[in-house]
């Protein structure tokens, strides 16, 4: 099915170690985001790319590092793992600025 | 700074008992308002857009509104299935990303049999 598929589903990371969260996306969407969602605090946004070859800060990306690989892969690097790191990561993309995301099923990392 | 604000943030309601889900902005510049379920363990799933004031959408037993400063999702004669968190996000227009999304919190909402 035609969709983002975010991989690992699950990762448990000790402190200090490093990790990539992998996302593609098959509808040929030219922007693609990454949020975490945390309790009690909705979604935040880590990193974007607005088109290929191009990726810019959210509101909180200390700790992150991302690459636009292609237009169908967006990468997400926690490069030194920290607990407050520990959340539920989704990725997420669009075609254009006036549709609605298409949200991947989400990668729930713990550091400890 | 560009806000959104959902309340209440839980709801429990008896099975055919409608209720309204709240979502109020400050955007500078409107360009579009979401309404997102999300359920436990999955990712948000898009429901509605919503791009001007008086705009109204329906799915089901779902019906959004928008004004100037706030949006309504009101559920009609809910079931157990329409159990799940709902949120909220707006697109500004003015000095703000294109396609960027800001996110409410979300309310948690459980309809009982």
């Amino acid at each position: 099915n035609a969709g983002v598929t975010q991989t690992p589903k699950f990762q448990v990371l000790k402190t200090g170690q490093s990790m990539t969260l992998q996302c593609a996306q098959d509808m040929n969407h030219n922007s693609m985001y990454w949020y975490r969602q945390d309790p009690g605090m909705g979604l935040r946004l880590i990193y974007y790319s607005a088109s290929e070859g191009t990726t810019d800060k959210g509101e909180v990306p200390n700790g992150y590092n991302v690459s636009r690989l292609n237009k169908r892969e967006f990468s997400l690097r926690l490069e030194s793992a920290a607990p407050s790191q520990t959340s539920v990561y989704f990725c997420a993309s669009v075609q254009g600025g006036y549709y609605g995301y298409t949200f991947g099923s989400g990668t729930r990392l713990t550091v400890v | 700074e560009d806000q959104v604000t959902q309340s209440p943030e839980a709801l429990r309601l008896q099975e055919g008992e409608s209720s309204s889900l709240n979502c109020s902005y400050t955007v500078s510049g409107l360009r579009g308002l979401f309404w997102y379920r999300q359920d436990p363990g999955k990712g948000p799933e898009f429901l509605f857009t919503l791009y001007s004031a008086g705009e109204e959408k329906e799915k089901e037993r779902l019906k959004a509104t928008l004004t100037k400063k706030e949006s309504f999702l009101h559920i009609t004669a809910p079931k157990p299935e329409d159990s799940a968190t709902y949120l909220c996000a707006v697109q500004a227009g003015r000095g703000s990303t294109l396609g960027r999304l800001y996110f409410g919190r979300g309310t948690q909402l459980t309809v009982w049999p």
